[in-house]
């Protein structure tokens, strides 16, 4: 299937597990992001890449591991997670850090409890 | 800190009115803007787009930007119940796009 795909799309977790949450594209987008969406804060971003192999930090990159090395995906990973991690994860793609006129396209997101 | 600011709401509008959804942005040097729509359990969705300043218009919505004030609203017309949603703005200047916290709409029939 074309687009943006999310997995899974809830996960519970117990604290200090490993956990990851995968995000698939299949326009070949070259810029790839994670956000989290908790009430009271919107959507913060977590992690960005501009390509394979190349990634970086947004505003809430502590507790979180990303990598890229294939164009197509970009994992989240949790290293250790705790209960402040509790929250919907979406991934998004786009051809440009702007969006520009296609602005991003998100995935349908990943309810994720920590307990 | 690059911010954007928006009323939380949530804004109450009966059916056919106007809505008019407001947001700030900190960052002088953001240069594209955007609304999104955001059905509740469901992700974000691009309805507009806006670069240069004045209106743009898209069927029943119209953006605003005034990059002197900071400012871009969004207009729709016709409001239908189908519009009730948390509408989401953003902002991006040479960094990924930095969101409002969302505006609720209630479209009352």
């Amino acid at each position: 299937d074309a687009g943006i795909t999310q997995s899974p799309r809830y996960k519970i977790t117990e604290t200090g597990r490993q956990v990851t949450l995968m995000c698939h594209q299949t326009w070949s987008h070259s810029y790839m992001f994670w956000y989290r969406q908790d009430l009271g804060h919107g959507l913060r971003l977590i992690y960005y890449s501009a390509a394979a192999d190349i990634t970086d930090k947004g505003e809430v990159p502590d507790g979180y591991v990303v990598s890229r090395s294939k164009t197509e995906n970009f994992p989240l990973t949790l290293e250790s997670a705790t209960r402040s991690q509790t929250s919907v994860y979406f991934c998004a793609s786009s051809e440009s850090t702007f969006g520009r006129a296609d602005g991003y396209t998100f995935g349908s997101g990943t309810r994720l409890t920590v307990v | 800190q690059k911010e954007v600011e928006q009323n939380s709401g949530p804004l109450s509008v009966p059916e056919g009115a106007i809505a008019s959804l407001n947001c700030t942005y900190s960052d002088r040097g953001s240069q594209s803007f955007f609304w999104y729509r955001q059905y509740s359990g469901k992700s974000p969705e691009l309805i507009m787009f806006i670069y240069s300043n004045g209106d743009k218009e898209d069927g029943r919505f119209t953006a605003q930007l005034n990059k002197a004030s900071q400012y871009v609203s969004l207009l729709i017309r016709d409001s239908q119940p189908s519009d009730s949603a948390t509408y989401l703005c953003a902002a991006s200047g040479n960094t990924p796009l930095v969101f409002g916290k969302g505006t609720r709409l209630s479209v009352i029939a």
